[in-house]
């Protein structure tokens, strides 16, 4: 069964990081892109950015640049989004989910993650 | 990058078809066939529903069809079902290999 399992929800305080982790299973990792998708209380999903897992290459929307970090640790098939100095307007569940093969030209967003609810609060 | 618009709410009665619209720009929406669309329930993650414009993923039903005219791409929900009443979300592929969502749509079965 072709999923990624995401890690449990944080509390962070303002200014602290967050680090999420996103383990694929039933594929290879390093064969597709994986996108990082944050949707804030009752408001729409947000790109963050994406990770080319076999490179590490990554593309990240400006508004996180400088502030969010994709990583990837292959021999575990899992890869990771740290979000530092956090506000807490980055109170929001984020989402990581499979993008296009490597090998292949579809565009999509096909296989998603359960989600990790991050709270920044005092 | 800005959000792509998309109607705030669409209704309808069981048995009809409703159009979502999804209005990008030349940088975006109408410059790539790469135009995809999520359903997601609440407390739910998204589904994926078409992908490049018009293509849709094995197991999703045919009452979903997906088109683009210029920069604006249009999800179609045809024989609307008590079970369709969720939010949707287009997306597009963008400049520098970005991506950009919609605002979202609630679609609500009357």
């Amino acid at each position: 069964q072709v999923q990624v399992v995401q890690s449990g929800g944080e509390v962070k305080k303002p200014g602290a990081s967050v680090k999420v982790s996103c383990e694929a299973s039933g594929y290879i990792l390093t064969d597709y892109y994986m996108h990082w998708v944050r949707q804030a209380p009752g408001q729409g999903l947000e790109w963050m950015g994406r990770i080319n897992p076999n490179s590490g290459a990554t593309n990240t929307a400006q508004k996180f640049q400088g502030r969010v970090t994709m990583t990837r640790d292959t021999s575990i098939s899992t890869a990771y989004m740290e979000v530092s100095s956090l506000r807490s307007d980055d109170t929001a569940v984020y989402y990581c989910a499979r993008g296009r093969q490597l090998s292949g030209t579809s565009r999509k967003f096909d296989i998603w993650g359960q989600g990790t609810r991050v709270t920044v609060s005092s | 990058q800005s959000a792509l618009t998309q109607p705030a709410s669409v209704s309808g009665s069981p048995g009809q078809s409703i159009t979502i619209s999804c209005t990008g720009t030349s940088s975006d929406v109408g410059a790539y066939n790469y135009v995809s669309w999520y359903q997601q329930y609440p407390g739910k993650a998204p589904k994926l529903m078409i992908y490049d414009v018009s293509n849709r993923p094995s197991g999703v039903s045919n009452r979903f069809s997906g088109s683009k005219s210029g920069n604006t791409a249009s999800l179609t929900i045809s024989g609307l079902q008590a079970e369709d009443e969720a939010d949707y979300y287009c997306s597009s592929f963008a400049i520098s290999s970005t991506r950009v969502f919609g605002g979202g749509t609630k679609v609500t079965v009357l």
